[in-house]
């Protein structure tokens, strides 16, 4: 049981270059979340899916396109890099009502 | 948004002693739960206490929750080297079906040796 995975681990984009970030979870979750965070900031929410085929913008939804096309996996695409993307991003999963369960985290740094 | 607001932002404490943070929110909830991030880590679960409950214990974390007043502590006992982490409140507000949960900015805890 791996629970929640994330690739990759770290990237360097340039401005303007476009990239994919896969989260995977094996438990089986309905409800999937992609958040960054800032240097000694808290959690804000990009995009959820509460379902397989099903999206919604969060918090911080402008530069980041996503699709869950299978249950287990939601994918996070940023079209054209800014340096204001660079930060750690992370996925999280959840059944309903109970805890989240956390990816390690991508680190993306945008040249 | 960020509704969720710890304090202190940070904190910093002898190994042994007690450490407390306390988080305040503004919606009423479902469950308000507490989590832990080592530094560039993932976050991970610590507890979940529900909206009627008042106090819940997981070995040496103690979380109360009031909701009158819409706050929340979380009190480390007898706090070791391993426990310096940030750690975060996050609620479930009431009737949201997505599930999302509110986040907090965070305490960031320093245990000094």
């Amino acid at each position: 049981n791996a629970g929640v995975t994330q690739t990759p681990k770290f990237r360097v984009l340039k401005t303007g270059q476009s990239m994919t970030l896969l989260c995977a979870q094996d438990m089986n979750h309905e409800y999937m979340y992609w958040y960054r965070q800032d240097p000694g900031m808290g959690l804000r929410l990009i995009h959820y899916s509460v379902g397989e085929g099903t999206t919604a913008k969060g918090e911080v939804p402008d530069g980041y396109n996503v699709s869950r096309l299978k249950k287990q996996n939601f994918l996070l695409g940023l079209e054209s890099a800014a340096p204001s993307q660079t930060s750690v991003y992370f996925c999280a999963s959840r059944l309903g009502w109970d805890e989240q369960f956390f990816g390690p985290g991508t680190r993306l740094t945008v040249l | 948004s960020q509704q969720g607001e710890e304090d202190p932002q940070a904190l910093s404490i002898q190994e042994g002693e007690n450490a407390t943070m306390n988080c305040s929110y503004k919606t009423s909830i479902n469950n308000l739960q507490w989590y832990r991030q080592n530094s560039g880590r993932g976050l991970v679960h610590l507890i979940l206490i529900r909206s009627n409950e008042r106090e819940k214990h997981s070995g040496r974390l103690r979380v109360t929750l009031d909701t009158s007043k819409k706050s929340s502590s979380l009190l480390i006992t007898a706090s070791r080297a391993a426990d310096t982490a940030s750690y975060f409140c996050a609620t479930d507000a009431w009737g949201d079906s997505n599930y999302q949960l509110i986040w907090g900015a965070g305490t960031k805890l320093i245990i000094k040796p």
